[in-house]
Order: C-alpha cells, then structure tokens, then sequence
C-alpha cells in the first residue's frame, strides 16, 4: 500500500543547532516533493519544493535533500531558533493532487 | 494582494444538518483544492476544481460531500447530514495553474465540530 511517514515524536533541539525531520514514502514515484511549515489553528504554509532530478536545494536556513533510491527527504534548519518550532508537513505530488505526511511537531529551546 | 479566504472560521452543527464551507481563492487564481485534517493526522485531499468544473474528486466520500466552484463567488464546500465523524479542520488552497510544481496557498481553515 502508499504510505508517506515523518517522525512521529516530537524533536526537540537546543536554540542554535540543526534540525533535521525525515520523510520516507513507499509506492509513490513523485516528481516532486514539497515541505510546508503549519501552525498551531493556521493552515499550513510553503517552504521549499524539490524535483526528482535535484539532490539538494537550499533557502536561507533551509536545506532538503531527495534521495529518489531510498525514497526519502530530510529537511534540515540550520542555526535553529525557538521562532522555527512549529509542524513541518512533508508533501509529494501524486497526479493532481498532493500526499501529506501526518508532520513532525519541531520544538526549538532557549 | 489577500491571501485566500475561509469562512466561517468556526462552525457547530448538530448531527443531521448542512454544513456549507466558503473559499475565496487569492486574486488571479483559478484553481482551488480542499483538503482534511484529522487530529493528529496530516491533511487529506478532498477534491480539485477549477472554474465551473471538478477536476479530481477522487478523495471526495461518495455520499453527503459536495463541491463546486462557480463562475462568480467562493468555492463551496457542502456537506449533507453531518455525522460526529465529520468533525475536523477543513482547508482550502488555490494555485494560479494547475501544473502539479505550482505552489498551492492555503486558507486558515474552518473547524467544524458535529454535536
């Protein structure tokens, strides 16, 4: 069956360091994949889209790699601040429409 | 520029009676996707739509939900009946194409609860 799954745990990271969430997918061939930042009672908000063919694509802070083989993302924030804790939605394109992952709640500390 | 529009933030319905969800697309934007959120659980299409017609209903239950996106107003989200089972937080979201890499930009959502 397609499944797509992040962390199920909380991650929770000291100010200043990488956070790193992971997103695995089975049976899905996406041509892409989004991540998207959600807060609490807010709908969720675009951060980055990567394209099968890219291996890493960057914004300011923000990296995510596409590992097509291991059928895989990691989204990485670097020099994280307690602004960036928030739930990072994993998202691939299935046809028409978008597959999102249940999230990964980041909490970062002071 | 506004950001796309959900109303009613909130709504409270008793088993039994309709829910009417609106979604206003931002300016320029032709496409609109509606989405659900469980607690706890990531969001799950519903359906796709651009003007006057439904692309792909495909995450849509058969009985009781409905959509449309008419030539002139918001997006209507209709659901008939409403069961306890319904409760949840529905999204929208419209793209200015609908070319799968086109971001998609979401509303607020509006929380319907089912007494």
């Amino acid at each position: 069956s397609q499944k797509i799954e992040q962390n199920s745990e909380a991650l929770n990271i000291q100010e200043g360091k990488t956070a790193t969430l992971t997103c695995n997918y089975t049976n899905y061939s996406p041509a892409y994949l989004q991540w998207y930042r959600q807060d609490p009672g807010r709908g969720p908000v675009f951060l980055l889209l990567i394209r099968e063919n890219e291996k890493e694509k960057r914004k300011e802070r923000l990296k995510v790699t596409f590992d097509t083989t291991l059928k895989q993302s990691l989204f990485h924030i670097t020099a994280s601040q307690p602004a960036d804790s928030a739930t990072y939605l994993c998202a691939l394109e299935d046809g028409n429409k978008l597959v999102f992952g249940a999230g990964t709640i980041l909490r970062v500390k002071s | 520029n506004a950001g796309v529009m959900q109303n009613p933030r909130h709504l409270v319905r008793r088993r039994g009676q309709e829910a009417r969800l609106r979604c206003s697309p931002m300016k320029g934007h032709s496409h609109v996707y509606w989405y659900r959120q469980l607690p706890e659980e990531g969001l799950k299409f519903m359906v796709y739509l651009q003007k006057e017609n439904i692309i792909d209903e495909s995450g849509m239950p058969k009985e009781r939900f409905s959509a449309e996106f008419p030539k002139e107003g918001p997006s209507i989200l209709r659901i008939q009946q409403v069961v306890r089972g319904d409760s949840a937080a529905y999204f929208c979201a419209s793209s200015p194409g609908g070319l799968p890499t086109d971001t998609q930009y979401f509303g607020p959502g509006t929380r319907l609860t089912v007494l």
